[in-house]
């Protein structure tokens, strides 16, 4: 199994700022994921962050609005940047582990509103 | 990945089983069939996972069609605490991201 924790919980921020949450994991993860849920739906993947590479992104979502750090192996950082109304959302940090990664875990969640 | 299909809701009783229902026809040979569930206010969580048998675990049974176009969650006795959205995912093997759908949001009615 895996724990997670993601900082921080919740966050109120202006328009045109930023915010970097944070999610630290018990144990040595190859990759770990980033999600965003928006509110009364389902979950996006943003990206994937490998140790040691750059963040792999998904169709719709860019590196200069989510920059990703993965500095080790079980820590890494998503900042949502320039926020606008329309970033607020649950973000999420995810890994997979077990044979091939079997099982995800998952944070709890940073609940971001901007205004 | 192959897209799968889910009721928007379902109701259940308290203590009685339930059965919520995913349709994956264009599912390929290496998919895995994976059941996760988001209680509310929190990150979803593992339920189970199957490939062609049928699988059970503390939390669940997963029955798996013949065919695996469609797949059935079973829980065996609800509780309140039951109550959350249901997703089911098609994940190919060697493949970490999970694609999620819209899910089944179960309500357990007391």
């Amino acid at each position: 199994s895996a724990v997670i924790s993601q900082k921080p919980s919740r966050d109120i921020c202006q328009r045109g700022t930023s915010l970097t949450i944070q999610c630290q994991v018990d144990s040595q993860v190859t990759m770990m994921f980033w999600y965003r849920q928006q509110p009364g739906q389902s979950l996006t993947l943003i990206a994937t962050a490998n140790q040691g590479s750059e963040a792999t992104y998904e169709s719709g979502f860019v590196i200069d609005k989510f920059p990703i750090s993965r500095p080790n192996l079980t820590f890494s950082t998503l900042t949502v940047s320039n926020m606008s109304p329309e970033d607020s959302s649950i973000y999420l940090c995810s890994v997979g582990t077990g044979p091939r990664g079997t099982e995800a875990f998952f944070g709890q969640g940073t609940r971001l509103t901007v205004v | 990945d192959a897209k799968t299909t889910q009721p928007n809701s379902m109701e259940s009783n308290e203590e009685e089983p339930v059965h919520l229902p995913c349709n994956h026809s264009t599912i390929s040979g290496t998919d895995y069939i994976h059941w996760y569930r988001q209680l509310p206010s929190q990150g979803p969580e593992y339920v189970i996972h199957g490939l062609t048998s049928n699988v059970n675990n503390r939390m669940a049974s997963l029955a798996i069609a013949e065919d695996r176009k469609s797949s059935t969650l079973i829980l065996h006795r609800a509780t309140l605490r039951d109550a959350a959205v249901y997703y089911c995912i098609l994940r190919g093997f060697g493949n970490e991201k999970l694609t999620f759908g819209t899910g089944t949001r179960l309500t357990i009615i007391p």
